[in-house]
This record gives structure tokens, C-alpha cells and sequence, in this order.
């Protein structure tokens, strides 16, 4: 069964204090992984995408990198804007749908 | 501007009563889905669809239906029998298919049941 988990689940950090989050997931052939932020009350939207492992994507102060096992979302000299929750997803190369994880809620203080 | 339109925001139901969460998109995207958002899990899929006219059950699709009648829309009926409907919903579509590639949500629905 295709899973995904996210930790930590809650993250607080100061403003400009670089962290990772991080995405462990299980699937029978990743097709891709996803990544997305999720403001309170509202839908998520899409950061990126990675297809194999190696592969690194950058966004402003957000870069997410994959492994064969897990992926990463750094960040980097965070704002208090970039509070919010990330979600990761995964989909098998063999399957239709996404498995999401149940997100990381991060917090930045200023 | 394209997107995902979802309406209402929020709603409220009686135990015993249908409602119907509305989904359009002006994305040109052939798949469409429902997903079920409850603190501290992840998305848990209700249905999706491919094409028009065609839809498949997902991870929890009891006590829900669907239609797919045209290619823009596609609404959700959370029904007297799903025993615990409170939750926010999200539509979602993308571009093909095949469903590479990344969905695109709406604002999503809060659905209160009283």
C-alpha cells in the first residue's frame, strides 16, 4: 500500500532561521512527488514536482530534493509569510491517484 | 482568470438532509476529483473522473455521489447516509487522463452538520 508521512508535524521557527521539512514515502514506482502550501481555510497550492531521485527544484527561499526513500523541503532565511502548512504527495507510476501525506504545519515568528 | 470555482465556502445541514457542493473549472482539464480534508490526516479521496459522463469511486466513497454531465462541472452530493460529514472538501482537477501532473484545487467547501 502506497504511504506518505510528513514530520515534524508542527514546526515554529524564528524569522530567518533555515530548517527542512521532511517526506518519507512507500509506493510501488513513483511517478512523482509533489509538493504543496496550504494557507488556513483555503485549498492547497502547487510548489513543485520531482520525478527521480537526485532531482532538486528551487522557489524563492523553498527548495525541495528527493531521494529513493524520502524528500525534503528546505527553507531557507524563512518570513513570517511562509507561515502555513506544506503537504506532500506522492503518485505511483502504476496507479491514477495521489496519496497525500498529512502535512507539516510550520509557524514563523518575526 | 482560469481556476477552480467551489461554492458554498461554508455550509450547513441538519442530520438527515442532502446538500450539493458545486464544482466548475474553466481549465480545459479532463480529470476532476473530490477529496475529504480532516485535521491531522491527509486528503483522503472521494471520487474522481476522467472524462465526461465517466466517474470512479475513490478511498471513501460511501455516503457520497457524483455526476459528471459536462466537462466544466462537477459537483459532490454528501448524502443522509455518510455518517460523519463534517469536513472540508476540496475539488481538484488536472490536465490529462492519464492525471501526470500536478492538481489544481479550489478554495474548498466546510460542510457543518448540526
Amino acid at each position: 500500500e502506497d504511504q506518505v508521512t510528513q514530520s515534524p508535524e508542527a514546526l515554529r521557527l524564528q524569522e530567518g532561521e533555515s530548517s527542512s521539512l521532511n517526506c518519507s514515502y512507500t509506493v510501488s514506482g513513483l511517478r512523482g512527488l509533489f509538493w504543496y502550501r496550504q494557507d488556513p481555510g483555503k485549498g492547497p497550492e502547487f510548489l513543485f514536482t520531482l520525478y527521480s531521485a537526485g532531482e532538486e527544484k528551487e522557489k524563492e527561499r523553498l527548495k525541495a530534493t528527493l531521494t529513493k526513500k524520502e524528500s525534503f523541503l528546505h527553507i531557507t532565511a524563512p518570513k513570517p509569510e511562509d507561515s502555513a502548512t506544506y503537504l506532500c504527495a506522492v503518485q505511483a507510476s502504476n496507479g491514477q491517484n495521489f496519496v497525500f501525506g498529512p502535512g507539516t504545519r510550520l509557524s514563523v515568528l518575526p | 482568470d482560469g481556476g477552480i470555482t467551489q461554492s458554498p465556502k461554508y455550509l450547513f445541514r441538519k442530520e438527515g438532509q442532502n446538500v450539493t457542493l458545486s464544482c466548475e473549472q474553466n481549465l480545459n482539464h479532463d480529470a476532476m476529483y473530490w477529496y475529504r480534508q480532516d485535521p491531522g490526516q491527509g486528503l483522503r479521496l472521494i471520487y474522481y473522473s476522467q472524462i465526461v459522463n465517466d466517474f470512479q469511486k475513490g478511498d471513501i466513497a460511501e455516503g457520497y455521489s457524483v455526476s459528471r454531465e459536462k466537462k466544466e462541472s462537477f459537483p459532490l452530493t454528501v448524502t443522509s447516509a455518510q455518517k460523519n460529514p463534517t469536513a472540508f472538501y476540496l475539488c481538484a482537477s488536472n490536465t490529462d487522463r492519464r492525471n501526470t501532473g500536478e492538481l489544481f484545487f479550489g478554495e474548498g467547501s466546510r460542510l457543518t452538520v448540526l
